[in-house]
């Protein structure tokens, strides 16, 4: 069964400083992974998904992720916050066409702080 | 514009008044599914379907019926609304295929509350 840990419900950082958010990933089967964001009173967009091409994934508003298959990790990072990055966000696991079933993490509440 | 489109997007009603959540997405997606979002437990899926007159559950479907009679149409029943089903919830869609990731496209959202 597949299933996802983000690790850190709540993160603050300062305007300017680097994100990490963390993700780690359990699947028996190659997995497709996604970040997704939900800002205040919205649905669900998404920011980046790995799809087995290249391991680092560039996503928008300057996001990325990198995939490492090792550590089964997917963490999501900015280099320098922005107040307008402060949302949930959410990883989540997938096998793809299999069943199409995508499954998510709790979701970790960003703060930015000016 | 393509969307997955809910309504209505916010709802009050009383334990036990039957109502009905609509989705509907003009991606001709076969693909679509439910997700209710509770504080500290993420996205939890209730039902999906992967083709017309083709549902199953989810992880809690318990209190809730969907219907897929139209590809396009998705709607989440709630026959007899109980204060545990207060909560948010989404409607997704996708395609399906052997190359597709999964990735879902959602609806903004329905806050229900129920008294």
């Amino acid at each position: 069964a597949q299933s996802v840990t983000q690790l850190g419900s709540h993160v603050s950082v300062s305007e300017g400083a680097l994100v990490l958010l963390r993700c780690n990933y359990s699947s028996s089967v190659p997995p497709y992974l996604f970040w997704y964001v939900q800002y205040p009173n919205q649905g669900l967009q998404l920011l980046l998904k790995y799809t087995s091409a290249a391991t680092l994934v560039k996503g928008i508003n300057g996001f990325e992720a990198e995939f490492k298959k090792s550590e089964t990790s997917f963490h999501l990072t900015k280099p320098s916050a922005h107040m307008s990055d402060a949302a949930e966000y959410f990883c989540a696991v997938s096998d793809g066409g299999a069943t199409n079933k995508l499954i998510f993490g709790t979701g970790t509440l960003l703060a930015v702080q000016p | 514009e393509a969307q997955v489109t809910q309504n209505p997007r916010y709802l009050i009603t009383v334990t036990g008044k039957k109502l009905t959540v609509t989705c509907s997405q003009n991606m001709n997606h076969e693909y679509m599914s439910w997700y209710r979002q509770d504080p500290g437990l993420g996205l939890r899926q209730i039902y999906y379907s992967m083709n017309v007159e083709v549902t199953d559950k989810g992880d809690v479907p318990e209190g809730y019926k969907v219907s897929r009679k139209e590809k396009r149409n998705f709607p989440l029943i709630l026959e007899s609304p109980s204060p545990n089903q207060t909560s948010l919830y989404f409607c997704a869609s996708s395609f399906m295929g052997a190359q597709d990731t999964g990735e879902l496209f959602f609806g903004e959202g329905s806050r229900l509350t129920v008294l």
